[in-house]
């Protein structure tokens, strides 16, 4: 199994591009999930999804937007990009346990920079 | 205040030493990860637990839901432990995870 697979790792943007960040797992896991992760913060959420063509907002949804048109993608799209966004940005997928996320799997991370 | 908070911020060790990073939670709920960050790497999970304690090797992860508390232990610290470990809670009430900050570990030959 391959597990979480997230590209690109690196990506240098200028202010107002858009870009697609992938994700796809090969566990049909129904929940996936993007974070942001920055200096002193813990991981936020910013979109999730709990199975295919259900998607909602997490706690920093705003700039991005997702889709799950199956169950193993789930890309994030940054539509105006602006040096706020600079982040790493990680994609997590688990089963769910019933009311919760079960074990978390997570990709390698991708490291955008926004200037 | 955080959620979560996580303690030490940052902790040395020298090798073989035993380890032990807290986790406390304000929130009702239903899990807590254990989670590990190696430096420029991905996030690995460690430990899911919702009550008493699980053991990996030399990890052993607790938690007291009374008190609103985890604790991971490590024993006989070794240098490939050095990483930043994560404490996150599904909270009760909106079944989303919320993260501390992390706990950098650094440990010395």
């Amino acid at each position: 199994n391959a597990g979480v697979t997230q590209t690109p790792k690196f990506q240098v943007l200028k202010t107002g591009q858009s870009m697609t960040l992938q994700c796809a797992q090969d566990m049909n896991h129904e929940y996936m999930s993007w974070y942001r992760q920055d200096p002193g913060m813990g991981l936020r959420l910013i979109h999730y999804s709990v199975g295919a063509g259900i998607t909602d907002q997490g706690e920093v949804p705003n700039g991005y937007n997702v889709s799950r048109s199956t169950t193993e993608d789930f890309p994030l799209r940054l539509l105006s990009a602006a040096p706020s966004q600079t982040s790493v940005y990680f994609c997590a997928s688990s089963y769910l346990a019933g009311d919760y996320t079960g074990e978390l799997f997570f990709g390698e991370g991708s490291r955008l920079t926004v200037l | 205040k955080n959620e979560v908070e996580q303690s030490p911020q940052n902790l040395t060790a020298q090798e073989g030493e035993f380890i032990t990073i807290n986790c406390s939670y304000s929130v009702g709920i239903s899990a807590l990860h254990w989670l590990q960050q190696h430096p420029g790497g991905g996030i690995v999970s460690l430990f899911m637990l919702s009550s008493g304690k699980k053991k990996h090797g030399r990890l052993i992860a607790t938690i007291n839901i009374q008190e609103k508390h985890s604790s991971l232990h490590i024993t006989a610290s070794h240098p490939r432990d050095s990483a930043v470990y994560i404490c996150a809670v599904v909270s009760y009430n909106t079944d989303k995870l919320i993260f501390g900050t992390g706990t950098r570990l650094q440990v010395f030959p």
